[in-house]
Order: structure tokens, then sequence, then C-alpha cells
């Protein structure tokens, strides 16, 4: 079955950078965009970008260009987040998902994010 | 597109119907899902398509609309249905979600 195995729970200073993995299993890899979503605590959630695993293409979010990079490794069937320049408002929990098919859109477990001095 | 959902809290009785409405800013056809999420765990996807089930989701979920205008149902709310359930929309290549609506019990 489609799955999406995310790294684990970070903890980074103010300024510093952070880079979250997202590891797919059980479809084509390179068939389908990985959007990136995050959610401050008590918050919505909040679009930040996707990548198309095929050719790398991304399209980040207007806010958070500039300190946002998606990227994947094929030969792994992973995608990863790098976000720099990490301020407190960074916190929170940020989820991968595969884009939509007939079947619906599939969603990792979600990685916590805490930026703090 | 912005979607917005209302109300932001629907009080229910358990066993009672819960009605859930998302609107959007201008069409997204039938591109849009509803999702749930409880307090620490990842949103669960209950309906895309607008109307189609995801997979092993109970029938008393059920979806309709199209264009600009979407409705959740809950057709009898059981105890682990008391969580907060978003929109989304992701006709353009670029997802927007609803803010939420908050099911509490009453």
């Amino acid at each position: 079955q489609v799955q999406l195995v995310q790294s684990g729970a970070e903890v980074k200073k103010p300024g510093a950078s952070v880079k979250v993995s997202c590891k797919a299993s059980g479809y084509m890899f390179t068939g389908y965009f990985i959007h990136w979503m995050r959610q401050a605590p008590g918050q919505g959630l909040e679009w930040m970008g996707r990548i198309n695993p095929s050719n790398g293409a991304t399209y980040y979010a207007h806010h958070l260009q500039g300190r946002v990079t998606m990227t994947r490794d094929t030969s792994i069937s992973t995608v990863y987040l790098d976000l720099t320049s990490l301020r407190s408002d960074d916190t929170g929990v940020y989820f991968c998902a595969k884009a939509f098919d007939s079947s619906g859109a599939a969603w990792g477990q979600g990685t916590l994010v805490t930026v703090s001095s | 597109i912005v979607m917005t959902q209302s109300p932001g809290t629907l009080s229910v009785s358990p066993g009672e119907r819960a009605t859930l409405s998302c609107r959007a800013s201008q069409s997204v056809n039938t591109n849009l899902a509803w999702y749930q999420q409880k307090p620490g765990q990842a949103p669960r996807l209950l309906i895309h398509g607008a109307s189609s089930r995801a997979t092993d989701i109970p029938a008393r979920f059920s979806g309709s609309g199209s264009g600009t205008e979407f409705t959740l149902t809950i057709s009898s709310l059981q105890s682990e249905d008391f969580a907060v359930y978003y929109c989304q929309q992701y006709d353009e290549w670029l997802w927007t979600f609803g803010q939420g609506t908050k099911v509490e019990i009453k």
C-alpha cells in the first residue's frame, strides 16, 4: 500500500536550518507530485510547496521563497524539505503528502520541528 | 483560491446529524477533499473528488457539492467523530485549506 514515512522530531535554535525527509513506497515515485504542509500549534494547515519527483521542478509558497528548498533522491524514493533561517513561528508539525489519484491522497505521519533558544 | 468553512464550531449530541460547509472563492470543480484531524495525529482523508469516500471510511460520512459550495455530512455522530474537520481544494497545483470546523460534544 502507499506509504510516506517521515524523519523524526527536530529541535533547532533560531537562525539554524532543518532538513526533513519523506520516504515513499507502494507506488511509482516519479509519477506523482509530493506536497509539503505545516501546522503551527493549535492552528490550521498551511501549504508550503510541491516538488515533481520526476524532474525535480519545484514551486514554493510566496511567503517562504528564499528560505525553503525541496529536493528529491529518486534512487531511494525520498524527498527532502530544507528550511533555513528558522524563527520561533516556524515551530510546528511538518507533513508531506502524495498528490491525488483515483484512490485519494496519502500523507506522512508528520515531523515535529521545534525552534527554541 | 480561498476556502472558507462554516461554522467554526459545531456542538452536536451523539447520534445526531452534523452538517459542515465549505465554500471556495472560485470554482474548484469537484477537486475537493475533506479531512478529520484529532490532537497529535496527521489529518485523515475522509472524502476526495467531493463525494468519494476514501478507503475504510464508514458510510456515515458523505460529501456533496461542486463548483464553489460543498458539504460534509456525518449522519449519526459517534464518540470517535468528535474532532476538527478541514476541507481542501486541489483544483490548482497549489493546495489550499479551510480554517477548520471543530465538532464538539453538546
